[in-house]
C-alpha cells in the first residue's frame, strides 16, 4: 500500500475553472509538501506546512492555495486554472527537518 | 539565493559505461544532500542521502555520491550503469537556516541504451 497517495491522477480542465488536488499519508509525518515539476525546470515548492495550523508559501504560491485538514491530509487548489499551471503535480511528506521527503505517485494536470 | 545547479541535462550511455552526475550548490553554510530518481511514469525515490560523517555515501541499485565540500560538490556516481538505469535523476540540497528548504536541481535525463 502506498504511504502517500494524490487524487486524482490525472485531471483535464478548463481555463478558469477551479479545481483540488488532494494528498493523504499514513506514514504519521507532521511536514507535507507541493511541488510542481516541469520538464527542464526540476521540482519547484508551490506550498508547505509543517503541522495542522502552520502553512508557508513557497517559491511559487501565486495561483494557488493549499489547506491541511488534518495530519494526514494536505490539499492544493487552483482557484481560476490557468493554462500555464499545466504541469506535474507531486505532494511529499516528511518527519524531519532536513531529512528525506517521500514523494506520492505526482497527479498530472492539463488546464486547456 | 542558494540554488543547485545539475549541468547534465541528457546524458545517453551504453550498458556497462561508467556514470557520473554532477551537482553543484551555492551556499557556505550547513547542507544536507539527497539524490533522487524518477523511473519514467513514476514518483520520485531516494537514492541517496548525506548528512554528516564519510562523505562517499553508497545507495541503493549500486550507485554512490561524494560531497566534497571545498567544491560544494555532490556528484552521483555508477561504476556500471544497466538499461533499467534509465530515468531521470535529482540532486536536491537542503539548506539550514532563516529559509530552510529543500531546493532541487533541474534533473538530468540517463538514457541508457543496450
Amino acid at each position: 500500500d502506498a504511504d502517500v497517495t494524490q487524487t486524482p491522477r490525472n485531471r483535464i480542465t478548463k481555463t478558469g475553472k477551479r479545481i483540488m488536488l488532494e494528498c493523504s499519508q499514513t506514514k504519521g509525518h507532521d511536514r507535507m509538501y507541493w511541488y510542481r515539476q516541469d520538464p527542464g525546470l526540476g521540482l519547484r515548492l508551490i506550498y508547505y506546512s509543517f503541522d495542522v495550523k502552520d502553512i508557508n508559501k513557497g517559491e511559487i504560491s501565486d495561483g494557488y492555495s493549499v489547506s491541511r485538514q488534518a495530519q494526514a491530509k494536505f490539499s492544493l487548489s487552483l482557484e481560476s486554472a490557468i493554462p500555464n499551471q499545466t504541469a506535474l503535480y507531486f505532494c511529499a511528506t516528511s518527519d524531519l527537518h532536513g531529512g528525506e521527503q517521500y514523494f506520492g505517485p505526482g497527479t498530472r494536470l492539463t488546464v486547456t | 539565493a542558494q540554488s543547485v545547479s545539475q549541468h547534465n541535462h541528457h546524458v545517453i550511455l551504453s550498458e556497462a559505461a561508467s556514470l557520473e552526475l554532477g551537482c553543484n550548490y551555492s551556499y557556505g553554510g550547513t547542507v544536507n544532500l539527497f539524490w533522487y530518481v524518477q523511473y519514467p511514469g513514476q514518483h520520485l525515490q531516494l537514492l541517496l542521502k548525506y548528512f554528516s560523517g564519510d562523505p562517499l555515501v553508497k545507495g541503493i541499485k549500486g550507485f554512490e555520491a561524494e560531497f566534497i565540500k571545498s567544491k560544494f560538490s555532490f556528484n552521483l556516481r555508477k561504476p556500471s550503469v544497466q538499461w533499467s538505469d534509465t530515468a531521470e535523476y535529482f540532486c536536491a540540497v537542503f539548506f539550514t537556516g532563516t529559509a530552510s528548504k529543500l531546493t532541487f536541481g533541474t534533473g538530468t535525463r540517463l538514457q541508457v541504451t543496450l
